[in-house]
């Protein structure tokens, strides 16, 4: 399964945009790019996905490299309760990796007031 | 909407009982999937099901056998439970293309 690498760590201030970024080098042409986030206690939440263009939602935007290899997470205004790990997953657009998600360690990002 | 519901939310087992994690889903969606999560790491993939009566092995199955028998059902069980498998258990069901729906999780501990 393609792999993706992401920071340990990050911090913001609250009402401040955050740029969460994620690498994956080795994504293939039919991987999606999803991002969850999981807060204390609970199970990991959706937040967005893409293919080749940028993405917005209610939660966030989604910034995708012409070249695929890398991707951003922009929270345009942090607050308190944006306090969570954030996972960048590829899921597999085909074949035996086909919907599944493999998890890495994600970004852990604290929201000072 | 209830969404992903796990059972139980807590329980400790001795070392060799067995026991069996329910987790059903009210959105009628084809797949759904097994996760363990322990201290400071990410999810992993335990079984996970394609559809009523269909099950696949994911990339820690060694230690459960899962079961799909109705579609809003699925079953994860521990035959001979290991302190090993202390985890935290997470079931997810999505419909095709459309994103995970994640349970709150079964906290284990095996003495």
């Amino acid at each position: 399964d393609a792999k993706t690498t992401q920071p340990n760590s990050m911090e913001s201030n609250e009402e401040e945009p955050v740029h969460l970024p994620c690498n994956h080098s080795t994504i293939s042409g039919t991987d999606y790019i999803h991002w969850y986030r999981q807060l204390p206690s609970q199970g990991p939440e959706y937040v967005i996905h893409g293919l080749t263009s940028n993405v917005n939602n209610r939660m966030a935007s989604l910034a995708i490299a012409e070249d695929r290899k890398s991707s951003t997470l922009i929270l345009h205004r942090a607050t308190l309760r944006d306090a969570a790990v954030y996972y960048c997953i590829l899921m597999g657009g085909s074949g035996t990796s086909y919907g599944k998600l493999t998890f890495g360690q994600g970004t852990i990002l604290t929201v000072h007031p | 909407n209830a969404g992903v519901t796990q059972t139980p939310k807590f329980r400790v087992l001795k070392t060799g009982q067995s026991m069996t994690l329910l987790c059903a889903q009210d959105m009628n969606h084809e797949y759904m999937y097994w996760y363990r999560q322990d201290p400071g790491m990410g999810l992993r993939l335990i079984h996970y099901s394609v559809g009523e009566g269909t099950t696949a092995k994911g990339e820690v199955p060694d230690g459960y056998n899962v079961s799909r028998l109705k579609k809003q059902n699925f079953l994860l069980g521990l035959e001979s439970a290991a302190p090993s498998q202390t985890s935290v258990y997470f079931c997810a069901s999505r419909d095709r293309v459309k994103p995970q729906h994640f349970g709150d999780g079964t906290r284990l501990s095996i003495l």
